[in-house]
């Protein structure tokens, strides 16, 4: 079974701050990860995947995220937060012995004040 | 834009009623998904659909009907709802229906059952 656990359902940050935003998984065999990120009243927009390879990410609007094998983790990063920034941000993992399934974290919504 | 439309955008319907979520995507993919998203939970996969073949049906109570009459269209047929199918309903695409494609999500349909 597969699984994805974003632990905290909010995250504040001042403009020009970094911000994390946090992700764990649990897969049987290798993780294809991903970002994606919603607007109110959008659907979810893609930001970034890891597939293979470096283990740092780089994506849309200057986010990165870093796959940590050990720690079972992608933490999605931008080192400087706009106000636009803030949304909904859902981490989603498959692997593939998963079927067609792109299972979701619940989501953590970042508000980034101004 | 994604490049994944949906209409409508919003959708009121009583119990006994029959409507229709309409997707179309416009980037040439082969697989089309649709999920439910309900405040609180996960976004739940329902259906999937690869070059126009049904492959993989989550579940999902006999009232929800899909319909996939070429690769760039994607039907929800609706009969017969409960209130607790009231969510926001999100199409969406992707080059292929392998675990290492992201797929590309449309504005979604906010449906009341009332």
């Amino acid at each position: 079974a597969q699984s994805v656990a974003q632990p905290e359902d909010q995250v504040n940050v001042a403009e020009g701050n970094p911000l994390t935003v946090k992700c764990t998984y649990s897969v049987s065999g290798n993780p294809y990860l991903f970002w994606y990120v919603q607007y109110p009243n959008r659907g979810l927009q893609f930001l970034l995947k890891y597939i293979t390879g470096d283990n740092l990410v780089k994506g849309s609007y200057g986010f990165e995220a870093e796959f940590n094998k050990s720690q079972t983790s992608f933490h999605l990063k931008k080192p400087s937060a706009l106000v636009s920034d803030s949304a909904l941000y859902f981490c989603a993992v498959r692997d593939r012995d998963s079927g067609y399934a792109l299972n979701f974290g619940k989501g953590t919504s970042l508000l980034v004040t101004p | 834009e994604t490049g994944v439309t949906q209409t409508p955008r919003h959708l009121v319907m009583g119990m006994t009623n029959k409507k229709s979520l309409k997707c179309e995507q416009h980037l040439g993919h082969n697989a089309m998904y649709w999920y439910k998203q309900s405040a609180k939970k996960p976004l739940e996969l329902m259906f999937v659909y690869s070059l126009e073949e049904r492959v993989e049906n989550n579940s999902v109570p006999s009232r929800f009907s899909p319909e996939c009459p070429n690769s760039s269209h994607l039907f929800l047929h609706l009969h017969t709802l409960q209130p607790e199918d009231s969510a926001l309903y999100l199409c969406a695409s992707s080059k292929e229906p392998g675990p290492t494609y992201e797929q590309y999500f449309g504005p979604g349909t906010r449906l009341t059952v009332t």
